[in-house]
């Protein structure tokens, strides 16, 4: 089936640590996107690539990092920078400007 | 510049009512994309529908139906005789299209309890 899975579904942190969460999907999509979701709040905009190899940042990605190696990968870095990663992670991906995005199911990331 | 206002926080209904989920948005572009996004208690968001900016025919899918009306800048959604499936937090996006489109915004959602 075409999707979009991420991994893990579940993550914890221990404070300091770089984790990574993994993006793939299998919609031959062009651009993929990392929003953060914290409880009871809206979707922000984390990192999103239009194209392989570029990547713009977006409203908070201080603390984050990406790659866009290749089309169907978009993993995302929390670094020991980020202050505050305990939220919940969508990813997400679509063929282009103001077409449907798709989303993952999502991770949550937990600092213990 | 783009902004998406959802102004309910929560509603709570009794099953079987009807309920509206409203959403205002700010665009200065004549060319736009408009979504509802449905997001149950397991996280993922599911796409319910994308409207066009030039295409203000309102919609119905099942007990679900969407107002677009350009005059007053909405797009809201109604359920007609709420089921307890129904409850989820509901996401209204826009995406501009002449500035890039590339990055959608989303609306801060409206939690929905439909109550048995």
């Amino acid at each position: 089936d075409g999707g979009i899975t991420q991994s893990p579904k579940y993550l914890f942190r221990k404070e300091g640590q770089n984790v990574t969460l993994s993006c793939e999907q299998n919609l031959n999509h062009d651009a993929m996107y990392w929003y953060r979701q914290d409880p009871g709040q809206g979707l922000r905009l984390i990192y999103y690539s239009q194209i392989v190899n570029d990547f713009q940042k977006g409203d908070i990605a201080e603390g984050y990092s990406v790659s866009r190696e290749k089309k169907e990968s978009f993993p995302l870095t929390v670094t020991s920078a980020q202050k505050n990663p305990t939220a919940f992670y969508l990813c997400a991906s679509d063929t282009g400007s103001g077409n449907t995005i798709y989303f993952g199911e999502g991770s949550w990331l937990t600092v213990v | 510049a783009q902004k998406v206002t959802q102004a309910q926080t929560e509603i709570s209904v009794v099953e079987k009512e009807d309920v509206t989920l409203d959403c205002v948005y700010e665009t200065r572009d004549t060319t736009y994309y408009l979504f509802w996004y449905k997001q149950p208690p397991s996280g993922e968001l599911v796409f319910l529908i994308r409207r066009n900016s030039f295409d203000e025919q309102n919609e119905i899918s099942g007990r679900y139906s969407w107002n677009f009306q350009k005059s007053t800048s909405s797009f809201n959604f109604t359920i007609t005789a709420s089921q307890v499936v129904d409850s989820a937090v509901y996401f209204c996006a826009l995406s501009d299209l002449n500035t890039g489109g590339f990055k959608t915004i989303f609306g801060a959602g409206t939690r929905l309890f439909v109550k048995a």
